[in-house]
C-alpha cells in the first residue's frame, strides 16, 4: 500500500485555538486534497493544492505543500466545536489519477 | 438531491452471499470510484471506472467485482462475502477541473457481514 500518513492521529484543542495537521506521501502527485468526514458519513472536499503551489488559503483553512518532503499541512484557525471530524489527505498520483488516501486525524474542538 | 446516492445505506448479510452495493451520479462525471473505509484507517481503493468501457483494479480488488452500466451507474458486488468485508463503502466521481481532478463522494453504505 501507498497510503499517506497523518499526523498526529489524533488532536483534541480548546475552542479558539489552531489546529495544524501533517500529511505525509511517497509518490509524486499532481496534487493534493484535503477532506472532512463527520463521524460515519461522507467525505467533504476542503481544499486542493497543486503540485506547482506552496500556500493556500480558504476560509480558516491554510494548506502548504512541501514536494520536496513530500508532506503537507493544514491549519484551521480561531476553531470551533464545529470542527470536530476526522479530516484526511489525499494525493493524486501523477499519471495515474488515482487517488491515495491517508489514515486520518481525528480532531476534537472542545466547547 | 443528493449528486452522488448510494444504495443501500445499511445492509446486514450472512457470510456467503452475494451482494450488490449501487451507486449513481447525476453530476454527469466519466470518473467514478469504490473504496472502503475500516474504523481508524482511511479509504482503500477497490475499483475505478474513466468512462463506461474502462474498468480498472485499485488496491484491494479481490473478492470484489465491479460494474459501469451507465456513465452515471457503477454497481460494487461481493460475490460471496465474508466477515472482513464488514465496513463502510463510499462511492465517488470525479471531474477534471482547471487541470486537476475534484472528487466527490457518496453519503455511504454501511454492510455488515455475520
Amino acid at each position: 500500500s501507498q497510503q499517506g500518513e497523518e499526523d498526529p492521529q489524533a488532536l483534541s484543542i480548546q475552542e479558539g485555538e489552531n489546529a495544524t495537521m501533517n500529511c505525509s506521501y511517497k509518490t509524486s502527485i499532481n496534487n493534493l486534497q484535503w477532506y472532512r468526514q463527520n463521524s460515519g458519513r461522507g467525505l467533504v472536499h476542503l481544499i486542493l493544492i497543486r503540485s506547482n503551489e506552496r500556500e493556500k488559503h480558504s476560509g480558516r483553512l491554510r494548506v502548504t505543500l512541501d514536494t520536496s518532503k513530500k508532506s503537507s499541512s493544514l491549519l484551521i484557525t480561531a476553531s470551533r466545536a464545529a470542527d470536530t471530524a476526522s479530516y484526511f489527505c489525499a494525493t493524486d498520483e501523477r499519471g495515474t489519477y488515482k487517488y491515495i488516501f491517508g489514515t486520518g486525524t481525528r480532531l476534537k474542538v472542545l466547547a | 438531491d443528493a449528486d452522488v446516492t448510494q444504495t443501500p445505506r445499511n445492509r446486514i448479510t450472512k457470510t456467503g452471499k452475494r451482494i450488490m452495493l449501487e451507486c449513481s451520479q447525476t453530476k454527469g462525471h466519466d470518473r467514478m470510484y469504490w473504496y472502503r473505509q475500516d474504523p481508524g484507517l482511511g479509504l482503500r481503493l477497490i475499483y475505478y471506472s474513466f468512462d463506461v468501457k474502462d474498468i480498472n483494479k485499485g488496491e484491494i480488488s479481490d473478492g470484489y467485482s465491479v460494474s459501469r452500466q451507465a456513465q452515471a451507474k457503477f454497481s460494487l458486488s461481493l460475490e460471496s462475502a465474508i466477515p472482513n468485508q464488514t465496513a463502510l463503502y463510499f462511492c465517488a466521481t470525479s471531474v477534471l477541473s482547471g487541470g486537476e481532478h475534484e472528487q466527490f463522494f457518496g453519503p455511504g453504505t454501511r454492510l455488515t457481514v455475520l
